[in-house]
């Protein structure tokens, strides 16, 4: 079935330092949707991406919907200590069906 | 605005019990999904129920378990004769549409001892 690489696994950056985490398929994708995950709570959606070579905004938050609707990535720039969480990528593949595959999650650890 | 509710937060059952989670959708929406997530790891599809219809089940393992979203209420999550591997939080997520954005509760906490 279709499956979602998300790189890095984790990371652990100084307070102000930018971060880049990706996710990558092999099957094309309508949707790739970014959350995080802070200990003990649901997912909270960050950035939601429908269109092949979108790039979005929010707040510190950047992401882009790869041109071959195969990728995703999520920026953060001038991370601070309430960035630290697990960040999933999530994506609707282009097969029908309506089944949402999320990435594995990258571990954020942000020192002060 | 109540985003998606899930209750109880922490359920402590005994091998054997039953478990029941209950999963209330943001209002407005009708699609429901369901997820299990053991310690650090990601999220596990399971199930997918639009109003009174399971539309894909193919997470869910085959025995003990079961998903519902009945006309009135809650979706409810239940798992039989719950065994030690059970233990996860399970997260309800909702939808306006089938394919998109989905928006998660915070989550049901399983414990089988």
């Amino acid at each position: 079935g279709q499956q979602l690489n998300q790189s890095p696994q984790s990371m652990f950056i100084q307070e102000g330092e930018d971060v880049s985490m990706n996710c990558t398929s092999s099957s094309i994708f309508n949707t790739w949707l970014w959350y995080k995950q802070d200990p003990g709570e649901g997912p909270v959606l960050l950035i939601a991406l429908y269109k092949a070579g979108e790039l979005t905004s929010n707040g510190r938050l950047t992401a882009q919907f790869g041109i071959t609707r195969k990728d995703s990535f999520l920026n953060i720039s001038a991370s601070i200590p309430s960035d630290v969480g697990i960040y999933f990528c999530a994506g609707a593949p282009n097969t029908g069906g309506f089944k949402t595959i999320f990435g594995a999650g990258t571990r954020l650890f942000v020192k002060a | 605005n109540a985003g998606v509710m899930q209750n109880p937060r922490h359920l402590v059952r005994r091998r054997g019990q039953e478990a029941r989670l209950r999963c209330s959708p943001m209002k407005g929406h009708s699609h429901v999904y369901w997820y299990r997530q053991l310690p650090e790891e990601g999220l596990k599809f399971m199930v997918y129920l639009q109003k009174e219809n399971i539309i894909d089940e193919s997470g869910m393992p085959k025995e003990r378990f079961s998903a519902e979203f009945p006309k009135e209420g809650p979706s409810i999550l239940r798992i039989q004769q719950v065994v030690r591997g059970d233990s996860a939080a399970y997260f309800c997520a909702s939808s306006l549409r089938g394919e998109g954005e989905q928006y998660f509760g915070p989550g049901t906490r399983l414990t089988v001892t």
